[in-house]
């Protein structure tokens, strides 16, 4: 089976930088997936790793390690409307074969004035 | 291009009903992959649909089913309603480019 951790709550302050850390131990690793989901919404794509290292995309970057089985979420220059629950989904399964997403239970990130 | 399209919105069934949920993929995309989203749960996987094929299902019971169109529409199927049910499903749908999955609104369901 898959495991992915992530932590439940974090609290930031508008203007300042946070990192969301998520960790997974699965077998046919195929990408690792984050989205945001604001409350009562679904969620919404932010950025994909499948080969280590950093993915830059305006304030967001994330961050894959395979050999560790660790990503991070980095948010910078954080804004009220970044509060969310950030969730992290690992995708097994190889190209052109059955994909499935497993996902953590989300980090609900409170940013505060 | 219009996104992932959902109906209903919002349903209201009681226990032993049935429901069917649909969804409309993004135009050009052709997997559909169906998803539960519970407070105590988070989102867990239903099932996957790709040409019309179930590719991939999760660990729910058989009163859940779907199928795909040949126009990669998607529809799900809960049968006898339980109160657990209770839920927003969610479906989304992927393309080519890495696969990325694009979810739609959600149906929010509750089971009385």
């Amino acid at each position: 089976g898959q495991n992915i951790d992530q932590p439940t709550e974090m609290t930031a302050t508008e203007g300042a930088i946070v990192q969301i850390n998520c960790t997974y131990q699965t077998s046919g690793f195929n990408g690792l997936f984050w989205y945001q989901q604001h409350a009562g919404e679904a969620p919404t794509f932010l950025s994909y790793n499948v080969l280590d290292g950093l993915e830059e995309k305006g304030r967001f970057s994330s961050f894959l390690s395979r050999s560790k089985g660790y990503s991070y979420l980095l948010l910078k220059e954080l804004q009220m409307k970044d509060s969310a629950s950030y969730l992290c989904a690992v995708r097994k399964g190889s190209s052109g074969s059955a994909r499935q997403l497993t996902f953590g239970s989300g980090t609900q990130l409170t940013v505060l004035p | 291009k219009a996104g992932v399209t959902q109906t209903p919105r919002y349903l209201i069934k009681t226990r032993g009903q049935q429901v069917t949920l649909s969804c409309s993929p993004i135009s050009g995309h052709r997997s559909v992959s169906w998803y539960q989203q519970t407070p105590g749960q988070g989102l867990q996987f239903l099932f996957e649909y790709f040409s019309e094929t179930q590719r991939n299902k999760g660990n729910f019971p058989g009163r859940f089913s779907g199928r795909q169109f040949s126009n990669s529409r998607s529809e799900m199927n809960v049968s006898t309603l339980e109160l657990g049910d209770s839920a927003l499903y969610l479906c989304a749908s992927s393309g080519t480019a890495q696969e990325t999955q694009y979810f739609g609104p959600g149906t929010r369901l509750l089971v009385l």
